[in-house]
């Protein structure tokens, strides 16, 4: 079984600061991973996955994101926020051959300008 | 295309009355989800469909059924429901392993 701890539930940070939002894992087996982020009242949007291959993965809108093994860590992080990235961030993890996909509880990004 | 569509939008139920959630995805997708999103608790599996004509309980599946109808369609039926079922739902699809589902827009429930 796999779990995913999302290590603060909220982030305030200034207009064009950079940010890091922290997740951590626990998993018996090879992993995947992923970050989605969520606008209100929307649905989940697929920001990035980590397969296999290179540990530095980039997403969309500017983010991206670093897979540390040893650490058990997959922060997700942005050189500069806009206030558009105001959102709910979610980091999910699925062990290699499962169709379970376990989500950490979030962590609220907020954009002050 | 569509994506992943669910409905209703938005539904009030009353303690004990049943209803049931619809999905539909257009990305001829193999796998499908039905999870919970409750405030701090991130999202939980509650019923996934790996492929047409089989289902699998996730993490938190009781007080709930599901029927995936064909290859496009995958419902969630709530037969009693409870004031701890309200919550927002969302329907999510897949290619297949790994993971990566394509979310819904999402129900919103409340029961009183």
């Amino acid at each position: 079984a796999q779990s995913v701890t999302q290590l603060d539930s909220q982030v305030p940070v200034f207009e064009e600061a950079p940010v890091e939002l922290r997740c951590n894992y626990s998993s018996s087996v090879s992993v995947y991973l992923f970050w989605y982020v969520q606008y209100p009242n929307q649905g989940l949007q697929l920001l990035l996955k980590y397969l296999s291959g290179s540990t530095l993965v980039k997403g969309i809108n500017g983010f991206e994101a670093e897979f540390n093994k040893s650490q058990t860590s997959f922060h997700l992080r942005k050189p500069s926020v806009h206030i558009s990235d105001t959102a709910e961030y979610f980091c999910a993890v699925s062990g290699a051959g499962s169709y379970q996909l376990t989500f950490g509880k979030g962590t609220k990004l907020s954009v002050i300008p | 295309n569509a994506g992943v569509t669910q409905t209703p939008k938005f539904q009030v139920l009353k303690t004990g009355q049943s209803m049931t959630l619809q999905c539909a995805q257009d990305m001829n997708h193999n796998s499908m989800y039905w999870y919970r999103q409750d405030p701090g608790m991130g999202l939980r599996l509650i019923y996934y469909s790996a492929s047409e004509g089989t289902t699998d309980k996730g993490e938190v599946p009781n007080g709930y059924n599901v029927s995936r109808l064909n290859k496009r369609e995958f419902s969630l039926r709530l037969e009693s429901a409870a004031p701890s079922q309200t919550s927002v739902y969302f329907c999510a699809s897949s290619d297949s392993s790994p993971v990566a589902p394509s979310f819904g827009p999402g129900t919103r429930l409340l029961v009183l």
